[in-house]
């Protein structure tokens, strides 16, 4: 199975500022990666699928890149709601796999 | 607005089967090209998949779990369900159900459900 690595695990961030997370792939997965949203309690949001599309209704804000094995997601100004843990998630191969997770945390 | 709701006991013995049904609200289980899935995320931890059926009624398990789960749906009734058997503790866990648009990624979520797999 696809081994989806994120770095870094945690970021401690100000709101405001400019995050990139990165994922990586053990194998090539294609465009097929997508961005989850966790909040504690909460389902995951989806954010981006297909490496760089939006999902309905996320904030612009939000943008992904990548192809192959590497991708990244970044927020380009945090707000106080984007503290979170954020998962990339690959559909390339069955079974699909969820990296560990990167936790956003308030500085 | 779709709305994905979990049910089942949220207290299973070990070595018995774990069953949950998703019922889903507010828009058709089988208009779209919709698949519909399990995914499930130990105390702490990170997302792991189950699996999926997709609209042809085709089930894709994930080879880990393959041997103890079946996923089914009734279409008549807008649910689709999970069955793990012979679970033991490393089966507790949130079990959400989600729906996969267009067979992509899960868009819409249930709340999630715990199940605690103790005696």
């Amino acid at each position: 199975e696809i081994v989806l690595t994120q770095s870094p695990a945690t970021l401690s961030l100000s709101p405001g500022e400019r995050v990139t997370l990165s994922c990586r792939a053990s194998e090539s997965v294609s465009k097929y990666l997508a961005w989850y949203q966790q909040k504690p309690g909460q389902a995951p949001r989806l954010l981006i699928y297909d490496a760089s599309n939006r999902a309905t209704g996320i904030p612009a804000r939000f943008s992904g890149s990548g192809a192959g094995t590497d991708f990244t997601l970044t927020i380009g100004s945090l707000e106080p709601e984007d503290f979170a843990v954020y998962y990339c998630q690959q559909r390339n191969n069955w079974p699909r796999t969820f990296g560990q997770g990167t936790k956003l945390e308030i500085k | 607005q779709v709305q994905l709701q979990e049910s089942g006991p949220g207290l299973v013995k070990p070595s018995q089967t774990l069953s949950l049904t998703c019922t889903v609200s507010g828009g058709s289980f089988t208009s779209g090209r919709h698949y519909w899935g399990w995914i499930r995320q130990h105390p702490g931890k990170g997302l792991e998949w189950i699996g999926y059926i997709d609209d042809r009624g085709y089930t894709y398990y994930n080879p880990s779990l393959k041997s103890r789960l079946t996923i089914s749906q009734e279409t008549s009734m807008n649910q689709f369900s999970l069955k793990l058997s012979s679970v033991t503790a490393a089966d507790t866990a949130v079990y959400y159900c989600a729906r996969l648009a267009g067979g992509y990624d899960p868009d819409y979520w249930g709340l999630g459900t715990l199940v605690t797999v103790s005696s």
